[in-house]
């Protein structure tokens, strides 16, 4: 069956910090991998997107980056974290055509 | 790329009443998608409507589609305590990586 891996569940990083958010999904091949983050109380921003290793585009210019090592692996970086970084991040996977987005379960990062 | 615009942004109901939402977007797509969030929780896609089809049903849920409209509604029928959450539409582009943009959402209540 298909799922996805999403850690930590929560993190307190200091302002300036660095920042390392792994997604990994598994029992499907090739899926489209997006990073969204979610402000308390607001909707989803779309932050990252790839539809395969090494590709990504990027929807919001901001101090984030991310990279697709391997073809179900999706990270989340920052060199140097604000406290605008703080919210609460999820990944999610789909396959092209088929079906909706699955998401992970999130990581609710403070920034302090 | 296209982004849902749910309303209301907040509804209250009692237990055992239907409650509706409701979607707008802006441009031409393959297919429309609803999405649950529990508080603190990843999303959860509830049901996806393509755009030739009018209506669909999924146990409680009836979803409803106008494309000449641009416009799509969400029913719940005999809501219980346990459908309080977040309901997000999200219509998809045919083209392109599939990336699914979200509204604010509609912050539902059930009170028992």
């Amino acid at each position: 069956s298909q799922t996805i891996h999403q850690w930590p569940a929560t993190l307190v990083q200091p302002v300036g910090s660095p920042l390392s958010l792994e997604c990994t999904v598994e029992g499907t091949s090739n899926p489209n991998l997006y990073w969204y983050r979610q402000a308390a109380g607001r909707g989803l921003q779309l932050l990252f997107y790839s539809v395969g290793i090494g590709q990504i585009s990027s929807e919001v210019p901001q101090n984030l980056s991310a990279s697709r090592p391997q073809d179900r692996q999706f990270i989340l970086s920052s060199k140097k974290l604000l406290l605008s970084d703080s919210g609460f991040y999820l990944c999610a996977w789909s396959v092209w055509q088929v079906g909706g987005y699955t998401f992970g379960s999130g990581t609710r990062l403070t920034v302090v | 790329s296209q982004q849902g615009e749910e309303d209301p942004q907040a509804l209250s109901i009692q237990e055992g009443e239907n409650a509706t939402m409701n979607c707008s977007y802006k441009t031409s797509i393959n297919n429309l998608q609803w999405y649950r969030q529990n508080s603190g929780r990843g999303l959860v896609h509830l049901i996806l409507i393509r755009s030739n089809e009018r209506e669909k049903h999924s146990g409680r849920l009836r979803v409803t589609l106008d494309t000449s409209k641009k416009s799509s509604s969400l029913l719940i029928t005999a809501s219980r305590a346990a459908d309080t959450a977040s309901y997000f539409c999200a219509p998809q582009e045919a083209q392109g990586a599939q990336k699914l943009v979200f509204g604010q959402g509609t912050r539902l209540t059930i009170n028992p």
